[in-house]
């Protein structure tokens, strides 16, 4: 089956630990997208990536890094700078080139205590 | 500023009325318009967009959405609703200031909830 895998689903970590979130799909779509979500705040965009070894800021950055050097493959990174990154991450990839909607994983929902 | 909203946080129906979920956008240019289901601890699922042509959109699990252009509005509406419709609901708009990055806009989500 096609689809985008998140792992873990849920991830403990300590304070001031780096930890990275994986994401791959196996659905041959070049761009790729990093949202977090916080309740009652929708979703947050924080990294993008059109094609491979390219990556765009999304609206809040700050605190996290990306690479993408595979087209299935855009591993999000949270970094001990990011102040608040208790949230649930949410990994897209878009459809294609002329279709706009995106299609989601399931998910990893990260625990920073 | 390009943005959308969802009045609403919670819509409350009773199984077999009718439902509406309001959305409003704010974008420059044409919209594109979508909605997103989202069940518990699950990523989110499309559910129908709206890109040019009818103004009455159907999607998936009986689903459809009016797009006003004057009032600039995206409601969802299903005519009887489940009790497995019981959910959070996203609108989004594509944000037309960069469309080559196909960047999405998210309403704040709307939780409906469908009562035996």
């Amino acid at each position: 089956d096609g689809g985008i895998t998140q792992s873990p689903k849920y991830l403990f970590r300590k304070e001031g630990q780096n930890v990275t979130l994986s994401c791959e799909q196996n659905l041959n779509h070049d761009a790729m997208y990093w949202y977090r979500q916080d309740p009652g705040q929708g979703l947050r965009l924080i990294y993008y990536s059109q094609i491979v070894n390219d990556f765009q800021k999304g609206d809040i950055a700050e605190g996290y890094s990306v690479s993408r050097e595979k087209k299935e493959s855009f591993p999000l990174t949270v970094t001990s700078a990011q102040k608040n990154p208790t949230a649930f991450y949410l990994c897209a990839s878009r459809v294609g080139v002329s279709s706009y909607e995106q299609y989601f994983g399931p998910g990893t929902r990260l625990t920073v205590t | 500023a390009q943005s959308v909203a969802q009045p609403e946080d919670q819509v409350n129906v009773a199984e077999g009325n009718p439902l509406t979920v309001k959305c409003t956008y704010s974008v420059s240019g044409n919209p594109y318009l979508f909605w997103y289901v989202q069940y518990p601890n699950r990523g989110l699922q499309f559910l129908l967009k709206y890109i040019t042509g009818d103004n009455l959109v159907k999607g998936s699990y009986g689903f459809e959405a009016e797009f006003n252009k004057s009032q600039t509005s995206f409601h969802l509406k299903k005519p009887s609703a489940l009790v497995s419709d019981s959910a959070l609901y996203f609108c989004a708009v594509r944000d037309n200031r960069d469309s080559s990055a196909s960047k999405i806009i998210f309403g704040s989500g709307t939780r409906l909830s469908i009562r035996p």
